[in-house]
């Protein structure tokens, strides 16, 4: 019962490194979200995607790309990370309708020195 | 942007007290949902509300819509120890399914 899938759990980049958070669920949602969490600021969404092939950017996209590989997998792409960039990633899905339950994955801890 | 404010920001009871946060917007919503998160976890889902003016209950949480369907609030009725944690809502709109989440209300409860 896997559910929301997140790789890595922690990740230390160098200022200018580049790497993806990829996430995974096995639920057949239709929509996938990336949200970071910082303190006091809760949760702000960086892109999401309704279905397989449409992405739309959230609040905070400016330094993020994402890509929606199918209807499975959801991945966030940091191209040039910043310290500004360090934070807790969250993925999410779910489905699509009225009254949707979103289920999160365990996080990501990314840390950009 | 639809934006929902969370009141108060922290919250240090003592087991056995009484409590109200509150979510707040100036946007009506489709729906709007109340997690609860856990240090090092995702949040989890604990209710939804639907229609305006509505009330859920969850065992000691109480669950409210406002009738314009812009504003909820979640009540804890003696509070346990096992409540700690950091409560969010989160708000629906539009056609886009678009998950909008408040700052959240960091509860703690103390024995």
């Amino acid at each position: 019962n896997a559910g929301v899938t997140q790789t890595p759990k922690f990740q230390v980049l160098k200022t200018g490194q580049s790497m993806t958070l990829q996430c995974a669920q096995d639920m057949n949602h239709n929509s996938m979200y990336w949200y970071r969490q910082d303190p006091g600021m809760g949760l702000r969404l960086i892109y999401y995607s309704a279905s397989e092939g449409t992405t739309d950017k959230g609040e905070v996209p400016n330094g993020y790309n994402v890509s929606r590989l199918n209807k499975r997998e959801f991945s966030l792409r940091l191209e040039s990370a910043a310290p500004s960039q360090t934070s807790v990633y969250f993925c999410a899905s779910s489905s699509n309708g009225g009254q949707t339950e979103a289920f999160f994955g365990q996080g990501t801890r990314l840390t950009v020195v | 942007t639809q934006l929902l404010e969370q009141s108060p920001q922290f919250l240090s009871i003592q087991e056995g007290e009484n409590l109200t946060v509150y979510c707040n917007s100036s946007s009506v919503f489709s729906s709007l949902q109340w997690y609860r998160q856990e240090p090092g976890e995702g949040p989890v889902l604990l209710v939804t509300v639907v229609t305006g003016g509505e009330v859920k209950k969850l065992k000691r949480l109480t669950f409210q819509f406002g009738d314009a369907r812009k504003d909820s609030s979640l009540h804890i009725t003696a509070a346990q120890p096992g409540d700690t944690g950091l409560y969010l809502c989160a708000g629906q709109g539009g056609s886009n399914y678009k998950l909008t989440f408040g700052k959240g209300t960091l509860l703690t409860v103390n024995p």
